[in-house]
Formats: C-alpha cells, structure tokens, sequence
C-alpha cells in the first residue's frame, strides 16, 4: 500500500509566522503535489515537483515556496503566513515513470488543516 | 491551462437510483481522465479512470465514459447506496499533472 504522511493533522499559526508542512511518501515516486482545498473551489494545486530539486508552479503559487531535497520528501512553506492561507493542505504523490497508465494516480495525504490567527 | 467545469455541484438521489456527473475540460492535450472520491473527512481516493483511446470502462456499479471530441466524461453509478455518499472530483491530466474539478457532492437517501 501506498503511504503518503502528513507531518501534522491540525496546525494554528499566527499571521506573519514562517510555516513549514511537510510530506513524506513510501514508494518510490516521482512526482509529488501540494494542493489546497475550500469549500466548493476543489483542490487547487500550489506547486509541484517531477524530480528531486526540481519544482513548478501550479495554479495559485503566491505566498508558498517548496522545498525537495530527497525524493521521498516534499515540503511546503508559508513565507510570512496571511489568514486567507487558512485552508486544508493535501499532499500527494504519483509514480510518474514507465508506460503504464497507473504511472497518472494520485495518492493523497490525509491533509493538514491550518488555521492562520 | 486547463479549465475544468463539473456538474451538478451537489445531487440527492434515493438509494438504488442512478448518478450521474459530467466533467468538460478544454486541453486537447489531456489524456488520462480520472475520477476521485472523497468521504468526509478523508483523503481523495481513485475510484475510476479512462485514458484516450477507451471511450468506456466500466467496473461493477460505477462506468466512466469519455468523449474526446466534445471534451467531457462522465462518471455514472448504478444502484446507488448510501456508502456511495461523499464528494466527487473529477482530474482531466496532461503529462501527469492534474486538474480538478470543483467538485459534485452527492448524498444517497435510504
């Protein structure tokens, strides 16, 4: 089975604050995501990543940074935290390689939902 | 980039009856079509996918089906139960990257 693990459930922050959300995958994949989900606009891709040191930018990349050192690992940062950053953070992973189609799934965290004071 | 519009946003139907959701995007370019199911309170999970040369899948009670040409697919369940409750997404993908739909909540009343 595929794990992919959120470092925390639950984070409260306070403006202005550097945070940091980090994500560790068990199988080997390539590529890794950070979205975020609100109520009724879906999940929003923030950045992502095809290969170690290697990131681009999603759809809403203001005020976020990422961080890919080793393959296993992805890390979001929230430079200077604003309250309209309050949301629920889902990770996610993808084997990315090979000619299967399988290579396309996208295993998610179970979130971090963050809550800027 | 791509635009995704998915509808209905929410459907109610009575249990045994049928679903149906619909996902239009615009990148000709996409060619994996995924869809996703998300409990309350739980992650997104896969539950169905088509990729650009099938233009149905079916597994069990749930069908996907796609028309490249009009660029949409469908997400269709059958005898709906009320384990089939939850937010579904739909993931139009081009070169492994994703784009979700806003998402159809769909309640099954027993």
């Amino acid at each position: 089975d595929v794990k992919v693990t959120q470092s925390s459930r639950y984070l409260v922050k306070r403006t202005g604050e550097k945070v940091f959300l980090e994500c560790v995958q068990d199988m080997d994949h390539e590529n890794m995501f950070w979205y975020r989900q609100d109520p009724g606009l879906g999940l929003r891709l923030i950045y992502f990543s095809y290969d170690v040191k290697m990131k681009e930018k999603g759809d809403i990349p203001e005020g976020y940074s990422v961080s890919r050192e080793k393959k296993e690992r992805f890390s979001l940062i929230l430079e200077s935290a604003s309250t309209n950053q309050t949301s629920m953070y889902l990770c996610a992973s993808s084997f990315g390689q090979g000619a299967s189609w399988a290579k396309n799934i996208q295993y998610f965290g179970a979130g971090t939902r963050l809550s800027v004071l | 980039g791509e635009n995704v519009e998915q509808h209905p946003s929410t459907l109610s139907v009575q249990e045994g009856d049928s679903a149906v959701i619909k996902c239009t995007y615009s990148d000709s370019a996409s060619n994996y079509f995924p869809w996703y199911k998300q409990e309350l309170g739980k992650r997104p999970q896969l539950i169905i996918d088509i990729r650009s040369n099938v233009g149905e899948k079916k597994d069990q009670r749930i069908a996907v089906t796609l028309n490249k040409t009009a660029k949409h697919f469908s997400l269709h369940i059958t005898e709906t139960q009320p384990e089939d409750s939850a937010v579904y997404f739909c993931a139009p993908t081009n070169a492994g990257k994703s784009t979700f739909g806003d998402g159809t909540t769909l309640t099954v009343k027993p």
